[in-house]
């Protein structure tokens, strides 16, 4: 059983132009999470997904970040006009139950780069 | 604003000693997590405790939870050069149904072989 993958590993953008991160959850996850950690920092939520539906977004910048977890296939963050700032680790986790007990299960994660 | 804090920041020991690690928070919890993250990788699931609970043990790892306190610590008994990575506790909230992970800075720790 494969773990979570996330494609690109690393991902290099100039500023303004659009940033795609990609998400597999382990086989039989239906419940998706996108965390953002900084340089020496812990991760912080950014959204929470279900298959086709957006559960919590709290964590999301309310301006150019959005994600997905289509039917069919990965579930993506998609950072639109990047900025600096942006420039951070992407980490996505997968876990079976939505349930308060679960243990999150985290893919590799996506260093994006913005110059 | 940062539900947990880990303390201390960095911790160096010799391999061989023990390493305990602090975690505090500010808000009630369902349960309280810890995970490791090793330079430039993703993050591997140490142990879940649930606030109900008290301690667990899991390997060379013991995880005691205080709620009256609000507060956490992890141990690594004889610790290994492979141990050397970044640790984190994550907390869960008992409201909602979202179960999100609330992270804290981070511990380094560095096992000297």
């Amino acid at each position: 059983n494969a773990g979570v993958m996330q494609n690109p590993r690393h991902l290099v953008r100039r500023r303004g132009q659009e940033a795609r991160l990609r998400c597999s959850p382990m086989k039989g996850h239906s419940h998706v999470y996108w965390y953002r950690q900084l340089p020496e920092e812990g991760l912080k939520f950014m959204v929470y997904l279900q298959k086709e539906n957006i559960i919590d977004e709290s964590g999301m910048p309310k301006e150019r970040f959005s994600a997905e977890f289509p039917k069919e296939g990965p579930s993506i963050l998609r950072i639109q006009q990047v900025v600096r700032g942006d420039s951070a680790a992407y980490f996505c986790a997968s876990s079976p139950l939505g349930l308060v007990y679960n243990e999150q299960f985290f893919g590799p994660g996506t260093r994006l780069t913005v110059l | 604003s940062q539900q947990g804090e880990e303390d201390p920041q960095a911790l160096s020991i010799q391999e061989g000693e023990n390493a305990t690690m602090n975690c505090s928070y500010k808000t009630s919890i369902n349960n309280l997590q810890w995970y490791r993250q090793n330079s430039g990788r993703g993050l591997v699931h140490l142990i879940l405790i649930r606030s109900n609970e008290r301690e667990k043990h899991s390997g060379r790892l013991r995880v005691t939870l205080d709620t009256s306190k609000k507060s956490s610590s992890l141990l690594i008994t004889a610790s290994r050069a492979a141990d050397t990575a970044s640790y984190f506790c994550a907390t869960v909230s008992p409201t909602g149904a979202n179960s999100k992970l609330t992270f804290g800075k981070g511990i380094t720790l560095s096992v000297r072989p």
